[in-house]
């Protein structure tokens, strides 16, 4: 089956102390990116990844890193979370290609809540 | 770069009813209009997605238009049910002082009452 897999689900801590949300895909998607959801401001990216090695900035990278070692993964790291980092997070991939080509396929995101 | 504009942000229909969603972009160099819907708990989905050289696309109870010349796009329900309750995103498909990024709207929030 298709699938982009979060994880964690639900994740709380606490300021400064370093995270990783994990993001993997079989679908062997070139472009994956990472979107936080906030209330009335609907998608936000934060980061994309157009293959692997190759990341660039979304609109709200400040206090978030990727990185894309494989093409199946695209963790997501928050080196020292703030409370404005409080969020809903969502992982997607898409084809480059072909007839599914920019149609994004999601995870089940992720709800951070950073104390 | 690319703009899209969503509305309403919350809509109340009875069951049965239509319902009809509205998106603006302000690329004239966008060509592909998804729009995703978003149930409870999960990620957004697919649910129907327009290119620029077709003007209306049809599949099932959903349909979406898209007016290139006014850089508009709507999302159409007819008839419908509680499963259509849900969170609806539109999208544009920036050029490139976008990055070719998809930008999205807002997000509509629609309510079936039965």
């Amino acid at each position: 089956e298709a699938q982009v897999t979060q994880n964690p689900r639900y994740l709380i801590t606490v300021t400064g102390k370093k995270l990783t949300v994990t993001c993997s895909q079989n679908m062997n998607h070139e472009y994956m990116s990472w979107y936080r959801q906030d209330p009335g401001l609907g998608l936000r990216q934060i980061y994309y990844s157009m293959n692997v090695e190759v990341t660039d900035k979304g609109d709200v990278p400040e206090g978030y890193k990727v990185s894309r070692k494989e093409k199946r993964n695209f963790p997501l790291i928050l080196e020292s979370p703030s409370p404005n980092q409080t969020s809903l997070y969502f992982c997607a991939s898409t084809s480059m290609g072909g007839l599914a080509k920019n149609i994004q396929y999601f995870g089940a995101g992720t709800r951070l809540s950073v104390l | 770069g690319e703009n899209v504009e969503q509305h309403p942000s919350t809509l109340s229909v009875q069951e049965g009813d239509s319902a009809v969603i509205k998106c603006t972009y302000s690329d004239s160099a966008s060509n592909y209009f998804p729009w995703y819907k978003q149930e409870l708990g999960k990620g957004p989905q697919l649910i129907i997605d327009i290119r620029s050289n077709v003007g209306e696309k049809k599949d099932q109870r959903i349909a979406v238009t898209l007016n290139k010349t006014a850089k508009h796009f709507s999302l159409h329900i007819t008839e419908t049910q509680p499963e259509d309750s849900a969170v609806y995103f539109c999208a544009a498909l920036g050029g490139w002082d976008s990055n070719y990024q998809l930008i999205w709207g807002a997000g509509t929030k629609l309510i079936i009452k039965p």
